[in-house]
């Protein structure tokens, strides 16, 4: 069975600090990834994502992740967070190769401190 | 785009009853997606709602406990049936309007006691 997981239940870093996120997914076949983000209040909003084509992707708000196939990840990449980026972070694999339909992972608590 | 509506928004409700959950599209789509993030726990998708046609239950989702209405493209409704504390999790609609990415609901935070 399909299944995502994140390493990081809760982060905590400074702002200016990197932040990296890891996540892999198990299946053997075509795959669409997915980083999304629930800032606090608001509903899940896309990030990311990767279809095809170059495996560095960028998204919104200075955010990237870099999908290696022979790893399995998609980790979440920025080289300089904010305050602002305190969210929780989720990545998704589609399970028949559309957009919806997703497997999540547990999630990650990203805190960032002033 | 698309923006979702979700109603309620949260809900504190006994054991033993149902409550019906509604989702608003602010456009027609196809498909719409009921999921469930328990505490602590990552999102899990419960059924794919199609209008005109019964809806398509996941592993361990059954219609009896999750019973889907979608009278039309732009609205459904998810009830959960004989609510048990187990139940206790934020429900929350999606839909992909243009094939191309997942938009979500604010979900609704049930709490069952």
């Amino acid at each position: 069975a399909q299944s995502v997981s994140q390493h990081n239940h809760h982060v905590i870093l400074s702002e200016a600090a990197s932040l990296e996120l890891g996540c892999n997914y198990s299946y053997g076949g075509t795959v669409n990834l997915f980083w999304y983000v629930q800032y606090p209040g608001q509903h899940l909003q896309l990030l990311l994502k990767y279809f095809s084509g170059d495996p560095l992707v960028k998204g919104i708000k200075g955010f990237e992740a870099e999908f290696i196939k022979s790893k399995f990840s998609f980790n979440l990449r920025k080289p300089s967070v904010q305050w602002s980026d305190t969210a929780e972070y989720f990545c998704a694999v589609s399970r028949d190769g559309g957009y919806n339909k997703l497997i999540f992972g547990a999630g990650t608590r990203l805190a960032v401190h002033p | 785009s698309a923006v979702i509506s979700q109603k309620p928004s949260r809900d504190i409700c006994q054991r033993g009853t149902s409550l019906t959950i509604q989702c608003q599209v602010d456009s027609q789509v196809t498909m719409m997606f009921w999921y469930r993030q328990q505490p602590g726990q990552s999102l899990t998708l419960i059924a794919t709602a199609n209008q005109g046609s019964e809806a398509t239950y996941e592993s361990g989702f059954v219609i009896d406990k999750f019973p889907i209405s979608r009278p039309n493209l732009t609205f459904s409704t998810l009830t959960v049936s004989n609510m048990s504390p187990e139940d206790s999790s934020i429900y929350l609609c999606s839909v992909d309007p243009g094939g191309s990415e997942a938009f979500f609901g604010q979900g609704t935070r049930l709490t069952v006691v």
